[in-house]
């Protein structure tokens, strides 16, 4: 009853050829994020769409772009990866709503390996 | 900026200790709180949560933190921790108040371990 489901689990890929994470939700949330978590290291938040309003965080590389074609789908574009960029990747939602949000449910992530 | 501080990195203990482990924010406005496990292999998994109301909070399996206002503090416990506990623990803020703020800020992790 997996209810934010992140393909692929593991995805390898080559120094500087693009890749794409998709994410895809069943709970209708109006908020997606995505977070990049390095071993031993807390979730570091990427961005984060508010229904279609993207959110960039301030230290995120151009490297990293997204997209949310509607509300149950959001990719990550990573254009060029580094060697820097293998990590889990998290997709997470939420309902955001005046004053707040409720809990996040996280996907089980996207292990990302650059060789 | 807000900031999440887990000051407790590794904790071992044996089964049937007692746990509490450490977190503390720097936002001094309205604030959710949260408390997420990451069992080894698997997705982070909410504990418990604090919204408003009684600033002791009971989550599942037998967790439980408080909420101290006064100490911007949110400390998890547990009276008796079971081997099955073993997992990586994250406390999570988030700055409530208003549209266009749904940021999650994490805490950098602490890892129990407990032994047979």
């Amino acid at each position: 009853d997996a209810m934010v489901i992140q393909n692929p689990r593991y995805q390898v890929t080559q120094f500087g050829k693009p890749v794409t994470l998709s994410c895809s939700q069943t709970l209708n949330h109006n908020v997606m994020y995505w977070y990049q978590q390095k071993s031993s290291q807390a979730p570091k938040l990427l961005f984060h769409y508010y229904d279609k309003d993207f959110n960039n965080e301030a230290d995120t590389p151009d490297n990293f772009q997204s997209r949310r074609p509607n509300t149950s789908f959001c990719f990550l574009d990573i254009r060029s990866p580094g060697l820097g960029d293998a990590a889990m990747y998290l997709c997470a939602t939420s309902r955001g709503t005046l004053g707040g949000l409720t809990e996040a449910f996280f996907g089980q992530g996207t292990r990302l390996t650059v060789v | 900026a807000q900031s999440v501080s887990q000051h407790n990195h590794h904790v071992i203990l044996s089964e049937a200790a007692s746990l509490e482990l450490g977190c503390n924010y720097s936002y001094g406005g309205t604030v959710n709180l949260f408390w997420y496990v990451q069992y080894p292999g698997q997705h982070l998994q909410l504990l418990l949560k604090y919204f408003s109301g009684d600033p002791l909070v009971k989550g599942i399996k037998g967790f439980e933190a408080e909420f101290i206002k006064s100490k911007f503090s949110f400390n998890l416990r547990k009276p008796s921790v079971q081997w099955s506990d073993t997992a990586e623990y994250f406390c999570a803020v988030h700055q409530g108040g208003y549209f266009g703020n749904e940021k999650l800020t994490f805490g950098t992790g602490t890892r129990l371990t407990i032994i047979p």
